[in-house]
């Protein structure tokens, strides 16, 4: 069974940078294919951030380009996410996800607050 | 970008039918945008319940279905239960990029 665990900070400070890690477990990274990041504002609906496979390469929302850097570290079988400037906008649920089926983590909570 | 559209809000009544749909602004919808559909319970992660169009996963109940339908991607609900009432999300890719649609909040009453 694919299983999927995010973890970091659940606080943040304005300007400063998020950084999550998406620990998985039942599948090795190594095997294919693409691991994504999404969010959930509080009462909105879903936004993709990007999605990375083993190699290294990624595709990001154009959004958020700027802001956004997916890794992959395949020896910890685990990817991770920053997002840097954060705002109060940030504010949100981060899933971690594996395309294919499509197994989710259960999400974290990250408020940008000072 | 491309957007992503869903209807607001459906409403079916228990036993019913009712089809959700998925479009681009882009043009038709079809199977090389490998539509997903995901089923989120209030407080809970969303679930997979549909990929690459029409595929269901392990845990899908036979009454959803995911198919293409008039250049839009559809997920089909037959013989809704109320435990059905939650909101749906599609996802479509953008041979690269993907992109959400607003979500469908399904009613069933």
């Amino acid at each position: 069974q694919v299983q999927l665990q995010e973890s970091g900070p659940g606080l943040v400070k304005p300007s400063e940078t998020l950084s999550l890690t998406c620990a998985v477990s039942g599948f090795s990274i190594s095997n294919g294919f693409y691991w994504g990041w999404m969010r959930q504002p509080p009462g909105k609906g879903l936004e993709w951030f990007g999605s990375i496979d083993h190699t290294g390469s990624a595709y990001y929302n154009p959004s958020l380009r700027s802001r956004v850097t997916i890794s992959v570290d395949t020896s910890k079988n685990q990817f991770s996410l920053r997002l840097s400037s954060v705002t109060a906008a940030d504010t949100a649920v981060y899933y971690c996800a594996r395309e294919g089926e499509g197994y989710w983590g259960q999400g974290t909570l990250v408020t940008v607050s000072s | 970008q491309a957007v992503v559209t869903q209807e607001p809000s459906l409403t079916v009544s228990p036993g019913g039918t009712v089809t959700l749909t998925c479009g681009s602004s882009t043009g038709a919808v079809t199977s090389d945008h490998y539509p997903y559909w995901f089923q989120q319970k209030p407080g809970q992660a969303p679930r997979t319940l549909i990929y690459d169009t029409g595929i269901k996963h392990s845990w899908t109940p036979a009454r959803f279905s995911g198919s293409l339908l008039g250049g839009k991607a559809a997920l089909t609900l037959s013989g809704a239960q109320p435990e059905d009432e939650a909101d749906y999300y599609c996802l479509l890719s953008y041979s690269g990029p993907r992109v959400f649609g607003g979500g469908t909040k399904l009613t069933v009453l």
